[in-house]
């Protein structure tokens, strides 16, 4: 079945820098674009990027436009989240999704959390 | 930055019928953009519940349902059980916002009651 796993989050200073990473099974990663959402401690549901599944085409939330870079590596079947110039208010837990076609998010990994302080 | 509104909560005993709201504007919902729902038992990852306005993916009970009208959508819950006391969001697609926009509902608390 599918399954998606975050990894890399941990705690890390104002302005330095993360890799998160996102290791795909169970489905033809190469097929699917893919998403990162992000939950800040009590908060709602935030999206910040989306990779169509050649790479080819990013976008991004206004909130992390600049300072976050998604990328992908479908032989290795894993997505990527470079965070840099991290800030306090990115303290959240990091979700990669699939895209489902129809712009809806069918699986969810379970999360990687990461603490800016 | 949510631009779709949801009440922060709603309540009802078990068996009861409760409805969650999700209301958007012209540039979403009212754009003609579907509607999907989450499901989040906290401390867990987001499950979808409901996609393309009234699907349901395999495995959700068809207690679950969903309706959209204009620049709304709503949930419903029939049948209410212990199990459905979780958190539930809302999602669209913004067309208007700078860049690709995948919006999120600012989330409803079900309580069981």
């Amino acid at each position: 079945q599918v399954h998606l796993v975050e990894s890399g989050g941990g705690v890390v200073q104002p302005g330095r820098s993360l890799r998160l990473s996102c290791a795909a099974s169970g489905f033809i990663f190469r097929n699917y674009g893919m998403h990162w959402v992000r939950q800040a401690p009590g908060k709602g549901l935030e999206w910040l990027t989306v990779i169509w599944a050649d790479g080819s085409i990013t976008y991004y939330a206004d909130s992390v436009k600049g300072r976050f870079t998604v990328s992908r590596d479908n032989s290795k079947n894993t997505m990527f989240l470079q965070l840099d110039s991290l800030r306090a208010e990115d303290t959240a837990v990091y979700f990669c999704a699939r895209f489902k076609l129809g712009n809806s998010f069918d699986f969810w990994g379970q999360g990687t959390m990461v603490t800016v302080s | 930055q949510s631009v779709l509104t949801q009440p922060p909560s709603v309540s009802g005993a078990p068996g009861q019928r409760v409805t969650i709201p999700c209301t958007g504007s012209s540039s979403n919902i009212g754009a003609g953009y579907d509607v999907h729902w989450y499901q989040q038992i906290p401390g867990t990852a987001p499950k979808l519940l409901i996609y393309d306005n009234n699907n349901r993916p395999s495995g959700v009970p068809d207690r679950f349902s969903g309706s959209k009208s204009g620049a709304s959508a709503s949930l419903a819950i029939n049948g209410l059980r212990a199990e459905d006391e979780a958190d539930y969001y809302c999602q669209s697609f913004d067309g208007t916002l700078s860049g690709t926009r995948y919006i999120f509902g600012t989330g409803t608390k079900v309580t069981v009651l």
